[in-house]
């Protein structure tokens, strides 16, 4: 399956800064990735659809102003978390799908913020 | 809007012991999948069951699809603690992967 790197892999930040959040497909030329994010002990929420070269697809609820997302290469996403609260505290987790007849997703190892 | 539930949420089982979990969803879906995670790690591909009547087995467990019913299953044989995770079934709209609330899965001697 396909490799998904996520950099950091824990980051811990004051409230009001904001934190860039990298993942990077590295073998496999990713026009789409996924943003997840999992409070503790909870499932998992898809937050956005990141498209290459294009704008990023948000769900529902979530604020497209405060959770930047920029895919501008085929192997890399980033997610901004802007003036991060406690309550942004949780663990993000970026997947990108290479079977395009399988739909199975392949993680990134997550990284963990914590906002104080 | 697609739903996926998943029982038991909190399975503790001795070694050796046989255990089913299952998840039902709400809508037509051919596509399902199981990952395991472990604490404060990513997921893992377990199974990927991409037709009604799929079984997909890989050491002591088994994953099934029955897509007229909307129900997967993962079988576990045999129990062992290396197999204490969370478990999460996964469903594919179409759009995206909805996934299900989680089991996890103590595994005691």
């Amino acid at each position: 399956g396909a490799v998904v790197s996520q950099h950091p892999s824990w980051v811990i930040c004051k409230s009001g800064t904001s934190v860039k959040i990298e993942c990077r497909s590295l073998d496999f030329q990713a026009t789409t990735m996924f943003w997840y994010r999992q409070f503790p002990k909870q499932s998992l929420m898809l937050m956005a659809t990141s498209n290459e070269g294009s704008k990023a697809t948000y769900e529902q609820g979530v604020e497209k102003d405060k959770f930047l997302i920029n895919h501008a290469s085929l192997t890399l996403s980033t997610l901004t978390v802007t003036s991060a609260h406690p309550e942004d505290s949780s663990f993000y987790i970026c997947s990108v799908s290479q079977g395009a007849n399988t739909g199975e997703l392949f993680f990134g190892e997550g990284s963990r913020l914590t906002v104080l | 809007e697609l739903k996926v539930e998943q029982n038991p949420l909190f399975l503790s089982m001795q070694e050796g012991k046989n255990y089913t979990i299952y998840c039902n969803y709400s809508t037509t879906s051919d596509r399902l999948y199981w990952y395991r995670q472990d604490p404060g790690k990513s997921l893992e591909s377990l199974f990927v069951l991409l037709s009604n009547g799929a079984v997909k087995q890989e050491g002591r467990l088994m994953a099934s699809l029955d897509t007229k019913a909307r129900l997967s299953t993962l079988h576990i044989t045999a129990a062992v603690h290396d197999l204490s995770a969370t478990y999460f079934c996964a469903v594919d709209s179409g759009y995206a992967l909805n996934f299900g609330k989680g089991t996890s899965l103590l595994v005691t001697p």
